[in-house]
């Protein structure tokens, strides 16, 4: 049971570089979400889905977009890569009362 | 807005004693989900034990309780029997109101919890 699968899981990018971080799940969940987690910080909310279509805005969601095109992959997109945005990228699949995360992926802009 | 607090940055314990992490939470709805997520070394993100704001009992799982006390707005955790692996980062975090999904959580800043042997 392979659960949530993140890949890459390190990536250096220059800035202004695009690329697309991939999140597959295979528990057939209705709802994902993308969050990051910054030096001494916990989680914050980039986008989240709850279901094939239906994207919204979390708490950061800006310098990224998601699409939801199939219950199984929810993608995290960099347009334009900055700094700021060196972190290491969660995504979830969740029911209610469980998240379940995949192993993360650490993303360093230069 | 929700808001989860945790106020001890780390804590030490040793082997085979019971330690409590603290968590205070602000949220203006009366139906919420709270949380407690794992974090070791290296990476991962391990759910502990989910408590419903309806919940008239306190969760357990194993050796993790949480000591719910709603009128204070407090989600304590309570790791009994420290063990070495026990050692980790730990996040409170909370959905409000639930949506049937847990998508939307509200993470605090995480104790780093060191059990010495």
């Amino acid at each position: 049971n392979a659960g949530v699968t993140q890949t890459p899981k390190f990536q250096v990018l220059k800035t202004g570089q695009s690329m697309t971080l991939q999140c597959a799940q295979d528990m057939n969940h209705e709802y994902m979400s993308w969050y990051r987690q910054d030096p001494g910080m916990g989680l914050r909310l980039i986008h989240y889905s709850v279901g094939a279509g239906i994207t919204d805005q979390g708490e950061v969601p800006n310098g990224y977009n998601v699409s939801r095109s199939t219950t199984e992959d929810f993608p995290l997109r960099l347009l334009s890569a900055a700094p700021s945005q060196t972190s290491v990228y969660f995504c979830a699949s969740s029911e209610a009362g469980e998240a379940f995360f995949g192993q993360g992926t650490r993303l360093t802009v230069v | 807005a929700q808001k989860i607090t945790q106020t001890q940055p780390g804590m030490f314990v040793q082997e085979k004693e019971a330690v409590t992490l603290d968590c205070t939470y602000d949220t203006s709805d009366q139906s919420y989900g709270l949380f407690w997520y794992k974090q070791p070394s290296s990476g991962e993100m391990i759910f502990l034990i989910y408590q419903g704001s309806y919940d008239e009992q306190n969760a357990t799982e194993g050796r993790y309780s949480l000591n719910f006390q709603k009128a204070r707005k407090s989600a304590n955790l309570v790791i009994s029997a420290s063990q070495l692996g026990d050692s980790a980062m730990y996040f409170c975090a909370i959905e409000a109101p639930p949506t049937g999904g847990s998508e939307k959580l509200v993470f605090g800043k995480g104790t780093k919890l060191t059990v010495n042997p």
